[in-house]
């Protein structure tokens, strides 16, 4: 079945910049109608979607983070990325990768998280 | 933005119990609100989307109402495996807000 997969870094200097990629199994990123994105876990501010990529390199982002946020794709990889600069420790959470679920034909970017990955504790710290 | 906001932030109650969480935004939403549960140590998982519509394989104690602002999550009947926070998520419009969560535990 499906499975997604976190992979970075766990520490991240502050000012520098958090590189995360998500490594999609058991299915094809281009073959599917489906949205891929970033949700982070902080103490402080609970759940907090960051940004959505489609295949094609259609992408929405937090307006809170956006300019300092960037989500790509790579179908030969079957990932897709997040990088976020000038992290401070206010950057310091647990990161999760996730599936849009298409649950109808005009959902796509407007739709819930059905399958997410384990998740990847970043801390932002000298 | 639209704010979500969940009550209570925490409840305790009985096993056998129904137990109901609120959510509330603070714009006309129609019913793109999700609910999803989460266990210590492990990821969210989406249990209704469309307000009240249950993911296939989700127990059907649990049930979604609502449209507008004002959305429910029920759980019919409290078991010890519902143990665990659950959020609402509102995804009409970026960003996708989360509620703050309400955690659910057993009296």
């Amino acid at each position: 079945q499906l499975q997604l997969h976190e992979a970075g870094p766990g520490l991240v200097k502050p000012s520098e910049t958090l590189a995360l990629t998500c490594i999609v199994s058991g299915g094809s990123i281009a073959n599917s109608s489906h949205y891929w994105g970033w949700v982070r876990q902080s103490p402080g501010k609970g759940l907090e979607w960051v940004a959505s990529i489609y295949y094609t390199g259609s992408i929405y982002y937090n307006p809170s983070l956006k300019s300092r946020v960037a989500i790509s794709v790579d179908t030969a990889k079957n990932s897709f990325s997040l990088r976020l600069t000038s992290v401070t420790a206010s950057d310091t959470a647990l990161y999760f990768c996730a599936r849009h679920f298409t649950y109808d034909f005009w959902s796509a970017f407007y739709s819930p998280f059905d399958i997410w990955g384990q998740g990847l504790t970043v801390i932002v710290s000298s | 933005d639209i704010q979500m906001t969940q009550s209570p932030s925490s409840l305790s109650a009985s096993i056998g119990d129904r137990v109901s969480i609120t959510c509330r935004a603070s714009q006309d939403i129609t019913n793109y609100l999700a609910w999803y549960q989460q266990k210590p140590g492990r990821s969210p998982q989406l249990l209704i989307y469309a307000a009240s519509t249950l993911l296939s394989g989700v127990p059907p104690r649990f049930s979604g109402r609502g449209s507008g602002t004002d959305f429910t999550l029920t759980i019919s009947s409290l078991q010890p495996e519902d143990v665990a926070t659950y959020y609402c998520q509102k995804y009409n419009s970026a960003p996708h807000t989360f509620g703050g969560g309400t955690k659910v535990e057993i009296k």
